[in-house]
């Protein structure tokens, strides 16, 4: 079974720049998560998405972050303008499901690092 | 809100020697609990998971890891270390209300030869 796919693995920008960041998810996972690792943290949420719809974007910086998954499979991350606290791993996630207490567990992809400079 | 501490940053062990990683969880209602590890160069791998049941859950590689409801902990052990164990390993919870991971900050695990 394939694991999520992120690409880039490495990208390093000047502040006020924009970036992409590109995720597939496990074929048949209905929800994906991105989120941000900043060194020495752990990884902390982002976005989730259910099929092509926001689960969940209260972390999400939206002056300057955005995300889309339009058809429900894969997804992208932009920031634009980029600032120098955005240095940090992207991760995406997916998931099977997640109706109720169901047995949720969440596989992950090798990040992004970006570096902004 | 959920959250997660761990209380050692860094731990350095010679191999064969026990070990033992706290995490404590904040959170009111029922929880799913995981250890991730991370090794080098490597991506976030589940070490293993607490849904309901037995609280003492097996993982890979020897891990073990217990739920104590009433002290909200979910500590990870393991026997023997080995080399191979050097790695980071991050305690993480989802709660009913939310089912993205909150996750801990991580303890740093060296394994000295």
């Amino acid at each position: 079974e394939a694991g999520v796919a992120q690409s880039p693995r490495y990208k390093i920008i000047e502040k006020r720049q924009s970036v992409a960041f590109w995720c597939n998810p496990i074929s048949g996972h209905a929800t994906l998560y991105w989120y941000q690792q900043i060194l020495g943290q752990g990884p902390k949420l982002l976005i989730q998405f259910q099929n092509n719809g926001v689960v969940d974007d209260s972390q999400l910086p939206k002056d300057r972050f955005s995300a889309e998954r339009l058809k429900g499979v894969d997804s992208t991350l932009k920031i634009q303008p980029a600032k120098l606290e955005d240095s940090a791993v992207y991760l995406c996630a997916s998931s099977l499901r997640t109706s109720g207490l169901a047995k949720n567990i969440q596989y992950f992809g090798a990040g992004t690092r970006l570096s902004v400079l | 809100a959920q959250s997660v501490s761990q209380h050692n940053h860094h731990v350095i062990l010679s191999e064969a020697a026990s070990l033992e990683l706290g995490c404590n969880y904040s959170y009111g209602g029922t929880v799913n609990l995981f250890w991730y590890v991370q090794y080098p160069g490597q991506h976030l791998q589940l070490l293993l998971k607490y849904f309901s049941g037995d609280p003492l859950v097996k993982g890979i590689k020897g891990f073990e890891a217990e739920f104590i409801k009433s002290k909200f902990s979910f500590n990870l052990r393991k026997p023997s270390v080995q080399w191979s164990d050097t790695a980071e390993y991050f305690c993480a919870v989802t709660g009913t209300g939310r089912r993205a991971l909150t996750f801990g900050s991580g303890t740093r695990l060296q394994v000295q030869p």
